[in-house]
């Protein structure tokens, strides 16, 4: 079944723990991406990826790290989480870049405490 | 980018069609209109796009005005776990670039 997943599901971790959040797609698909979703802010964009080794910023990228190693992989990294990275966290990805038609994943919410 | 505007909420009774608005008044000639859906905190799920022409796919039908400057998705018989949040998306297919969701509109399909 094509799908993108995350893990884990549910995070609660308190402040300055370092954590990771994990994202594959098995679409073999070029871009990949990650959004926070927070009440009243909509779905804004941490960063992406166009392919392998290929990371860019997107509108909200402080306290967050990404790597792509392998083009499955897009795992988003939180070297000292905050309370204020409290969100429900999705990874999508897509063909090509440019192309709208987005998969996400199932979510992970993250309690930072 | 243009901006899209919808109706906040819409009701519809099960097994009726279901007609979600949105206009996209300043719309470019070479901007995709883009449909999703999220239900209930679940990641946000592709319904269908067009350019100008209508189209239609096994979930869904997209209407687009002749001047493209709104649009409309059609469930042609809603269920109740078609209620969701759906978001109209204008968007030029320009590598790098965030899908911006909206607030959307809150579709409640009741029996």
């Amino acid at each position: 079944e094509a799908q993108v997943t995350q893990n884990p599901r549910y995070l609660i971790t308190v402040t300055g723990k370092k954590l990771t959040v994990t994202c594959s797609q098995n679409m073999n698909h070029e871009y990949m991406s990650w959004y926070r979703q927070d009440p009243g802010l909509g779905l804004r964009q941490i960063y992406y990826s166009m392919n392998v080794e290929v990371t860019d910023k997107g509108d909200v990228p402080e306290g967050y790290k990404v790597s792509r190693k392998e083009k499955r992989n897009f795992p988003l990294i939180l070297e000292s989480p905050s309370p204020n990275q409290t969100s429900l966290y999705f990874c999508a990805s897509s063909l090509f870049p440019g192309t709208y038609e987005q998969y996400f994943g199932p979510g992970t919410r993250l309690t930072v405490t | 980018d243009a901006k899209t505007t919808q109706p906040p909420s819409m009701d519809c009774a099960e097994g009726r069609a279901a007609n979600l608005p949105c206009n996209h008044s300043t719309i470019s000639g070479n901007e995709y209109v883009y449909w999703y859906r999220q239900i209930h905190s679940q990641g946000p799920q592709y319904i269908i796009h067009g350019l100008k022409n209508n189209e239609t796919n096994e979930m869904a039908s997209l209407i687009i005005t002749e001047d493209r400057k709104s649009s409309t998705l059609i469930l042609p018989h809603a269920t109740l776990r078609d209620t969701a949040v759906y978001y109209c998306i204008v968007r030029a297919n320009q590598a790098g670039t965030a899908l911006i969701f909206g607030k959307g509109t809150t579709l409640s399909v009741s029996s």
